[in-house]
């Protein structure tokens, strides 16, 4: 039972260009999302938050949209950095994880 | 200021043997957990407390125990492991609540042959 999904496992983008990560969820009751990087043989970092009372919330190059109607969340960064090359999880209240998605940023 | 330490790093663990995995914070927080990641797969919950004393199964509990007898402290044990507990163990903390960031340790990765 994937009450967090994150359906694509990959993504490769140029430098410069808008990373889009997507994450949809099934349980209406969520209303706390998180979103955590991980590089190879280290634990997962914290990158940003966002309460369901928001629809979006901005840190630097990193931005998370919500979108409550649809159970949908997604991650934007702009612009890509080859440093953003990573793994992206994203996160729920009740400390579920979706599957990731393996971010590659080519320079 | 260590943050969250976990030991040991690798393990290879026959079928039917126990282990502790450990794991020690030093940032005082209050909750804890235990998480595994299987390739390909997201982080499952194994087992979480809120404080000392405290601790409460997650999503995949079966086939370990854990105790919290310090804030700082909160070992997983592995009893009769089996080939399906080869994963990757991270243990992570947060302050006040799960909404809370969580910091992770660097992860355990176990091979049971």
């Amino acid at each position: 039972d994937q009450q967090v999904k994150q359906n694509s496992p990959s993504l490769s983008v140029q430098e410069g260009r808008i990373s889009i990560l997507n994450c949809d969820y099934t349980n209406s009751m969520f209303d706390y999302f998180l979103w955590y990087k991980k590089y190879p043989a280290e634990g997962p970092t914290f990158l940003i938050s966002i309460s369901s009372i928001k629809d979006k919330n901005e840190d630097g190059r990193f931005t998370v949209f919500l979108n409550k109607s649809a159970k949908h969340l997604s991650l934007h960064i702009v612009p890509s950095q080859p440093g953003d090359s990573a793994v992206y999880f994203c996160a729920a209240l009740d400390m579920r994880f979706g599957a990731g998605t393996r971010l590659t940023v080519k320079p | 200021n260590a943050g969250v330490t976990q030991t040991p790093k690798f393990r290879i663990l026959k079928i039917g043997q126990s282990m502790t995995l450990q794991c020690a914070q030093d940032m005082n927080h209050n909750y804890m957990y235990w998480y595994r990641q299987d390739p390909g797969m997201g982080l499952k919950l194994i087992y979480y407390s809120v404080g000392a004393g405290i601790t409460d199964k997650g999503e995949v509990p079966n086939g370990y125990n854990v105790s919290r007898s310090t804030t700082e402290d909160f070992p997983l044990r592995l009893e009769l492991a089996a080939p399906s507990q080869t994963s990757v163990y991270f243990c992570a903390s947060s302050l006040f609540r799960e909404t809370d960031t969580q910091y992770f340790g660097p992860g355990t990765r176990l091979t049971v042959l």
